[in-house]
């Protein structure tokens, strides 16, 4: 079964440090999304792709935070520099049509401390 | 006010009890629904769709009530197995962005 795969699985940081996270979606699957969610609560989206483009980033903290997804296909998250707020859960989910439910990677713990 | 929302339970039922959540959206414009699972600090995974006929997988059952803008999951015969944070989603937005509602938990016992 075709899964969204995302690396690291946990990172441990300090503040301040900057820190990188990938997501390959599923084979197909031209919307892509980075969610963030702290314990207890729903995930958070933090950037939607459409192929390569950026089609939301409004709740994206700009100042630290960029995403990218230069061929369309996997991407990748930054934030620089980190803080002790920015420790989440970011989840990366991808789906074949707009529209359509979302399936999603297993997600990256992230621990800023 | 939150777009989506959820009572954040928990919801603690014995097995073989029939269980319902409620989500209400505040977007009239949300075209579509759905209702995830997601178990202690795992990923949220696809559980159905809503549609506004209503539909049913197995033991559950997805009403819309677009008047009233609710969501609704019902749990028939509950199992241990269905001990999970369910999370309701409504498409929103010119290019069909998807918002969580902050999930309700259902703890069966046995």
């Amino acid at each position: 079964e075709a899964e969204v795969a995302q690396s690291p699985r946990y990172k441990i940081t300090e503040k301040s440090q900057a820190v990188a996270f990938w997501c390959d979606p599923i084979s197909g699957h031209a919307t892509l999304y980075w969610y963030r969610q702290i314990l207890g609560q729903g995930p958070e989206l933090l950037v939607q792709f459409q192929d390569e483009s950026v089609v939301d980033d409004s709740q994206l903290p700009k100042d630290r935070f960029s995403a990218e997804r230069l061929k369309g296909v996997d991407s990748t998250l930054k934030i620089q520099p980190a803080e002790l707020g920015d420790s989440a859960m970011y989840l990366c989910a991808s789906s074949l049509v707009r529209g359509q439910g979302a399936f999603f990677g297993q997600g990256t713990r992230l621990t800023v401390v | 006010r939150k777009e989506v929302e959820q009572d954040p339970g928990p919801f603690n039922v014995p097995e073989g009890a029939t269980v319902a959540f409620n989500c209400t959206y505040s977007n009239s414009a949300s075209q579509s629904f759905f209702w995830y699972r997601q178990d202690c600090r795992k990923e949220p995974k696809l559980l159905m769709s809503v549609y506004s006929s209503g539909n049913e997988d197995g033991r559950f059952t997805a009403q819309l009530n677009r008047a009233s803008q609710y969501i609704s999951l019902l749990i028939r015969d509950s199992k241990l197995s269905d001990s999970a944070t369910y999370l309701c989603v409504a498409l929103s937005g010119g290019y069909n962005k998807l918002i969580f509602g902050a999930g309700t938990r259902l703890a069966v016992h046995p």
